[in-house]
């Protein structure tokens, strides 16, 4: 089945800086990644997501990048603000059999200080 | 719009105790997940229902754990009986099938369950 790793396992960053997630996949049949963002106490909420046929999306200061060929996909965010402060996941999307099914990575800590 | 909805927040119980979750996902989602979020570490899918018919539970523990989802809309997850390693938050998220490649998920705010 799919596998996700993420890293770093924590970030930190000053405010105004930029942050970078990163994370790999290993079914070269997935076709769909997204983000989420979780806060202390709170579900997932996604943030951005990719599919296979784009490379890059951007949503103000958040973007996102994919390389199919060496199936790994990144998480950018720019202007670093302390509410950015949470954990950050990526997941793939299989497909085929797997339909509906999301591998989730490992999460990122991203703190953000003021 | 509201969006999924669990209850409850909370739950301590005492080990072999039965427990059930409830989830009621966003109007006109067909498709609803269970997932079990250990701490530190990324939802894992239990079951995923299309409709009222369970169409990937291949990760449900089915000796202890049953869900259902009778008219297609809201849903309930059940351990009886609990252990120690039960220990979680249970997410539930629904989404709109489109048939493409991925669909979006929503997820609720989770229930907390801790077994004593």
């Amino acid at each position: 089945g799919e596998n996700v790793e993420q890293h770093p396992s924590t970030l930190s960053v000053q405010e105004g800086d930029s942050a970078v997630i990163k994370c790999t996949y290993s079914d070269s049949a997935s076709n769909y990644f997204p983000w989420y963002k979780q806060e202390l106490g709170k579900g997932p909420q996604l943030i951005i997501d990719i599919r296979s046929n784009v490379g890059e999306k951007k949503d103000q200061r958040i973007a996102v990048t994919l390389n199919k060929t060496a199936k790994h996909f990144s998480l950018h965010i720019t202007e670093t603000q302390p509410e950015d402060s949470a954990v950050y996941f990526c997941a793939a999307h299989a497909g085929g059999t797997s339909y509906g099914k999301l591998t989730f990575g490992q999460g990122t800590i991203l703190t953000v200080h003021p | 719009e509201a969006g999924v909805v669990q209850s409850p927040r909370y739950k301590i119980i005492e080990k072999k105790q039965p427990v059930a979750f409830w989830c009621n996902p966003i109007s006109g989602h067909n498709t609803l997940y269970w997932y079990l979020q250990n701490l530190g570490q990324g939802p894992e899918l239990l079951i995923r229902y299309e409709n009222e018919e369970a169409v990937d539970d291949s990760q449900l523990p089915k000796d202890r754990f049953s869900a259902e989802r009778l008219k297609g809309v809201d849903s309930t997850l059940k351990i009886q009986p609990a252990e120690l390693g039960d220990s979680a938050v249970y997410l539930c998220a629904s989404s709109f099938a489109t048939g493409t490649s991925g669909d979006t998920q929503y997820f609720g705010p989770g229930t907390r369950l801790t077994v004593l």
